[in-house]
């Protein structure tokens, strides 16, 4: 069975802040993907990176960088000098390589900035 | 942003109703989902869709059913609901299931 635990529930940092958002999951397979989703206030859920199992180089998006190590089944997630604009519940999530599977999420995590 | 249209965004209900979301795409993927959101949850599957007539069960399918009789529609039905269904349902879709999922912007259901 699959799994994704994201053990911090709330987060609260001061604006310039760096932050990271924890990621740790479970999978038998060999083959999965990870993915991370930011849902802001306004309540839609947005795409930010996926990451494949054989992938394991760490990748920068402006502030964003996200860091995948396997030996610890980890997906971890660092907002960079943080903006009152990152205030938002973040989800990871775990799909494994079969036809149609859904998204496993954790239970997200929620990242308060405040100015 | 991917083509995806929830119907209605909101509603309020009665135990014992019927009640059918609708899920509209007009990107023609193959792949259509139907989440619900609960807090302390997160997101979890409720049936999905991989093609025409295909469908299947996910995690939380019980009370619920859908359908899917054309390729850009996938509907979500409660054939009774009952107060536990009250959340926020999501539908998502994707072309392959390694590729990221895109999600409507959901749909506020309250069932009194």
């Amino acid at each position: 069975a699959q799994k994704v635990t994201q053990a911090q529930t709330e987060i609260s940092v001061v604006e310039k802040e760096d932050v990271t958002l924890d990621c740790v999951y479970e999978t038998r397979d060999t083959t999965y993907y990870l993915f991370w989703y930011k849902q802001p206030p306004s309540g839609e859920l947005v795409f930010l990176i996926r990451r494949n199992s054989f992938d394991e180089q760490n990748e920068i998006s402006g502030r964003y960088s996200w860091n995948f190590q396997k030996s610890t089944s980890s997906f971890n997630f660092t907002i960079t000098a943080s903006q009152v604009v990152d205030s938002a519940v973040y989800f990871c999530a775990l799909s494994v390589n079969q036809a149609g599977t859904a998204l496993i999420f954790g239970k997200g995590t929620t990242l308060s900035v405040s100015s | 942003d991917a083509g995806i249209t929830q119907s209605p965004r909101h509603k309020v209900t009665e135990t014992g109703t019927p009640v059918t979301l609708r899920c509209h795409q007009t990107e023609n993927h193959r792949y259509m989902y139907w989440y619900r959101q609960d807090p302390g949850h997160g997101l979890r599957l409720i049936h999905y869709s991989y093609g025409v007539k295909d469908t299947d069960k996910g995690e939380v399918s019980d009370g619920y059913s859908v359908s899917r009789s054309k390729t850009e529609d996938f509907l979500l039905t409660l054939e009774s609901a009952t107060s536990s269904q009250t959340s926020v349902y999501f539908c998502a879709i994707n072309d392959d299931s390694n590729q990221p999922q895109h999600f409507g912007d959901g749909t506020r259901l309250s069932i009194l």
